[in-house]
Order: structure tokens, then C-alpha cells, then sequence
């Protein structure tokens, strides 16, 4: 069983399009980051939330840790095809857990 | 900077043999953590070691360990492989670690590709 459940698993859009996908716990995470991965290459760091509640903008890329802070969303504006990767949250619970990742496609 | 360097990229063990991967930290990271990543279950924590010590541990058999010499490069061993055992196994550095109440930035390498026949 996954701590950190993320959704959707699979995801395939049109260049343009807006899309959110999620990561959600039933435990309370100190911090919680967001990385982007792309084959054959480690994750890489977007973005790292602290306090409840709190949003975080990256350019076309909207992060919101849950109130709670047992959960935290992505919103990506106008997708690209350069966002195409494996998106992946992780929770600080006195070591990192990751979810098992949204697999974004963005077509041209 | 150098970043994480993970040695080998790719390898193919059969059965019941074992295998050492290899992980350089960026110059002055402390910590080193592992990871087993596979398309169904994604990344799985291994373990983390800070200044040679394992701080913590996650659920995998005995036959996955560990060690981080005095440079604070580490090593991870998996005896007695099964097929279950081919992943991709990605090493992190970082700072200061994952224990604190905030995690600094995770540091990958491109991982080492284990496919066992």
C-alpha cells in the first residue's frame, strides 16, 4: 500500500489544455515536495511546501498543499509538450516517501 | 558541480547471485538515501545514510544493506537476487538529510538498471 496516493495514474492531453493532478495521504506530512522525472534521468525538485493551506507558483505550474497538509495538488496551465514527464509528490514524515507518480503525455 | 554519479547504469544478474551499486553524493551532501523504483509500485525507500551512520531504514528484506564510507559515498548491496529484484535504483543526496522538519532539495543520479534473468 502506497502512503502517498496519487492520481491520475495516466494521464494524455492536447498542447494548450489545462490539467490537475493529485497526491493525497491519510497522514500529516511536515513538508511535502513535488519532482519531475524524466526517462532515463532522476527526479528533479519543482517545488517544496511547508505550511497548511499554502500555494506556490512556478511559472505555469500552481502547487496547493491541503490545509491538513495530508494532501497537495498540481495545476499545470496551457500544457507543452516539454512538461511531459513523470510527476512525483513526497512526504517528509522523518524520511521521504514518494507516491508512484503521474505519468503526463502532452501532445503537440 | 558535479551531481550524483551512480555506477553501473545498466547490469544483468541471474538468480541467486548478488549485486553492489555504487553512489558518489555531490561534494559536501552528507546524506545519502536509495530508492527502488518500478512502473507499478514507484519509489520505494531503501534506506538513508548521514555521516556513515543509517538513520533510516524502510520495508525491504534483510537482503538489501547499505554502507556510506568517510568521503560519504555509499554503496548498496542486494544478496541472494530474485526477478523481483529488477528495478531501477536511484540514489539521492542532499545536505543535511530527511530527518528534519523540513526536507532540503533530493539530489538524484540517473540510477543503475538492474534486470535479473
Amino acid at each position: 500500500t502506497q502512503l502517498l496516493e496519487q492520481s491520475p495514474q495516466f494521464l494524455s492531453i492536447q498542447e494548450g489544455e489545462n490539467l490537475t493532478v493529485y497526491c493525497n495521504s491519510s497522514s500529516v506530512f511536515s513538508s511535502l515536495q513535488w519532482y519531475r522525472q524524466e526517462p532515463g534521468e532522476g527526479p528533479v525538485l519543482l517545488v517544496t511546501v511547508v505550511t497548511g493551506g499554502e500555494v506556490k507558483k512556478l511559472k505555469r505550474l500552481t502547487f496547493q498543499f491541503g490545509d491538513a497538509r495530508k494532501d497537495s495538488s498540481l495545476h499545470i496551465t496551457a500544457a507543452q509538450p516539454g512538461d511531459t514527464g513523470l510527476y512525483l509528490c513526497a512526504g517528509n514524515n522523518n524520511d521521504m516517501r514518494f507516491g508512484a507518480g503521474t505519468r503526463l503525455t502532452v501532445k503537440p | 558541480k558535479a551531481g550524483v554519479t551512480q555506477t553501473p547504469r545498466y547490469l544483468i544478474k541471474t538468480r541467486g547471485q548478488q549485486v553492489t551499486l555504487s553512489c558518489s553524493p555531490i561534494s559536501g551532501h552528507r546524506s545519502v538515501s536509495w530508492y527502488q523504483q518500478t512502473p507499478g509500485q514507484g519509489l520505494q525507500f531503501l534506506f538513508e545514510y548521514f555521516s556513515e551512520t543509517q538513520r533510516n531504514k524502510g520495508n525491504f528484506p534483510g537482503r538489501f544493506s547499505g554502507r556510506q564510507f568517510s568521503n560519504s559515498r555509499s554503496e548498496m548491496n542486494v544478496s541472494t537476487l530474485e526477478l523481483g529484484d529488477s528495478a531501477l535504483y536511484l540514489c539521492a543526496s542532499s545536505l543535511a538529510g530527511t530527518g528534519g522538519f523540513v526536507t532540503g532539495e533530493l539530489f538524484f543520479g540517473e540510477g543503475s538498471r538492474l534486470t535479473v534473468l
